[in-house]
C-alpha cells in the first residue's frame, strides 16, 4: 500500500523567506515520488518528481526536494519565497508499475509581503 | 512536457440534466487517462481510469451508470455525468499518463455547478 502524509494543511512565509513544505511517504515498493502545484481554478502543474535517480531534485520556479529513505520523507523547499509562489502544493506517490497516484491532502502556502 | 485540455472549463446546469466533459491528450497518445474529482479545500480523488478501447476502471463507491467514460480513441477520454444533482457540483481534473516519463500531466479541469 502507498500513501503520503502533508503535514500542515497551511503554511504562512514572509515574502523572501525560506519555503518548506512537508510530505512523508508510505509505500512497499520503491517509491516514485512527486510535487504538483495548483492554482486557484486550475489543475495541477508538475513541480518536480523523484524516480529513483538523482536523490535531489530540483524543479520549476526555483524549487527543489530531497529524497530521504531513512526518513521516508521528500520535503519541497524553496530557498526565497515570492508573491506568485502562493498556491496549493500536493506531494504524490506512485510505483513504477502502478498506474495509480495518492496524493496527499495538500498545504496551502501563503506569502506575506 | 505532456499538454492535456479539458473542455468546457466550467458547466452550469440545471438537475436532472447530463453533462459531458472532453478530455484531451494534445502530445502523445495516450492509452490511459484518469479521472479524478475535487472538493474545495480537499485533495484530488480518483474516480476511475479510462483504458482506450475497453471498459473504464471504477474506484469503490464511484457509480459507473452515474459517471460514464467513454476512451474511443487514443487522444481523447469523456466522462458524462448522468442526471446530475447538486452534490455532484464539484471540480472535475483529468490526467494523462506518460509512461517514457513516468509522470502524470492534469488537464485544466472543469468546473462543474449543478442548480
Amino acid at each position: 500500500a502507498q500513501s503520503v502524509t502533508q503535514l500542515g494543511s497551511h503554511v504562512s512565509v514572509s515574502e523572501g523567506a525560506l519555503v518548506l513544505l512537508r510530505c512523508n511517504y508510505s509505500s512497499s515498493v520503491p517509491p516514485y515520488l512527486f510535487w504538483y502545484v495548483q492554482y486557484p481554478n486550475q489543475g495541477l502543474q508538475l513541480l518536480l518528481k523523484y524516480t529513483s535517480a538523482a536523490t535531489l531534485v530540483k524543479g520549476i520556479n526555483g524549487f527543489e526536494a530531497e529524497f530521504k529513505k531513512s526518513e521516508t520523507s521528500f520535503h519541497l523547499t524553496k530557498p526565497s519565497a515570492h508573491m506568485s509562489d502562493a498556491a496549493e502544493y500536493f506531494c504524490a506517490v506512485t510505483s513504477n508499475t502502478g498506474n495509480q497516484f495518492y496524493f496527499g491532502t495538500g498545504t496551502s502556502l501563503t506569502v506575506i509581503p | 512536457g505532456a499538454v492535456v485540455s479539458q473542455h468546457p472549463s466550467w458547466v452550469i446546469c440545471k438537475s436532472g440534466t447530463s453533462v459531458k466533459i472532453e478530455c484531451r491528450s494534445l502530445d502523445f497518445q495516450a492509452t490511459t487517462m484518469f479521472w479524478y474529482r475535487q472538493f474545495p479545500k480537499q485533495s484530488l480523488m480518483l474516480m476511475a481510469t479510462s483504458n482506450e478501447g475497453s471498459k473504464a476502471t471504477y474506484e469503490q463507491g464511484v457509480e459507473k451508470d452515474k459517471f460514464l467514460i467513454n476512451h474511443a480513441s487514443l487522444t481523447l477520454s469523456t466522462l458524462t455525468v448522468t442526471s446530475a444533482h447538486p452534490e455532484d457540483s464539484s471540480f472535475y481534473i483529468c490526467s494523462v499518463r506518460d509512461r517514457r516519463q513516468e509522470t502524470q500531466y492534469f488537464g485544466p479541469g472543469t468546473r462543474l455547478l449543478v442548480l
